[in-house]
């Protein structure tokens, strides 16, 4: 199975600041087929992007997707206070789906 | 707007079966377009999925679940549902149902909130 590597673990930043998240995959995904998830405590996950690049319904300019060989990465520009989160990355290019294992947006 | 939302005990007992129900609102899960899924979240590890199917179709899910796992859907009360056997603490989770695409793309852009189910004596 495909196996993504999220780092870092935990991104202490300040509102206003960038974000930057990677998410590594241990072989290639087929067509790029990666997505992005944000999650917080008792609420329902949010998809934000897929097709590793592409913006879900909704989902604010300030978040994007891009992708290299096998590296991916979610950019937030501009910390909002709603965006301190955890985040996720999915594999659904090959079978089976795998997640990575998240990186924790908190306030510095 | 498509909205989902996961019932079932909170609480189950080691080598019990887990059951779990999603109730769908916004959309049918008869009409085909979708795969209804399965994932949980465990503390430390993070996401797992654990399978979904399509109605009138077979059920896909991890390998390593595979002979545990039961997915069903349920047309007539517009519900699919999880059985997961054979239950041990390591099925502790947040167990979500989640909607994703039928047409090759399978990210998953609807959720329910997620429901917690500890596996103790």
């Amino acid at each position: 199975e495909t196996v993504l590597t999220q780092s870092p673990a935990t991104l202490s930043l300040s509102p206003g600041e960038r974000a930057t998240l990677s998410c590594r995959a241990s072989q290639s995904v087929g067509s790029d087929f990666i997505a992005w998830y944000q999650l917080k405590p008792g609420q329902v996950p949010s998809l934000l992007i897929y097709g590793a690049s592409s913006r879900a319904t909704g989902i604010p300019h300030r978040f994007s997707g891009s992708a290299s060989g096998t590296e991916f990465t979610l950019t937030i520009n501009g910390l909002e206070p709603e965006d301190f989160a955890v985040y996720y990355c999915q594999n659904y290019g090959s079978s089976p789906i795998t997640f990575g294992g998240g990186t924790k947006v908190e306030i510095k | 707007q498509v909205q989902l939302e996961e019932s079932g005990p909170g609480l189950v007992k080691p080598s019990q079966t887990l059951s779990l129900t999603c109730t769908v609102s916004g959309d049918s899960v008869r009409s085909g377009g979708h795969y209804w899924s399965w994932i949980r979240q465990h503390p430390v590890q993070g996401l797992e999925w654990i399978g979904y199917m399509y109605y009138g179709g077979d059920i896909y899910s991890k390998p390593s679940l595979k002979s545990r796992v039961i997915i069903s859907i349920d047309p007539s009360k517009n519900q699919f549902s999880l059985k997961l056997t054979s239950v041990t603490a390591a099925d502790s989770a947040i167990y979500y149902c989640a909607r994703a695409s039928l047409d090759g793309e399978s990210y998953f852009d609807y959720w329910g909130r997620g429901t917690l189910v500890t596996v103790s004596t």
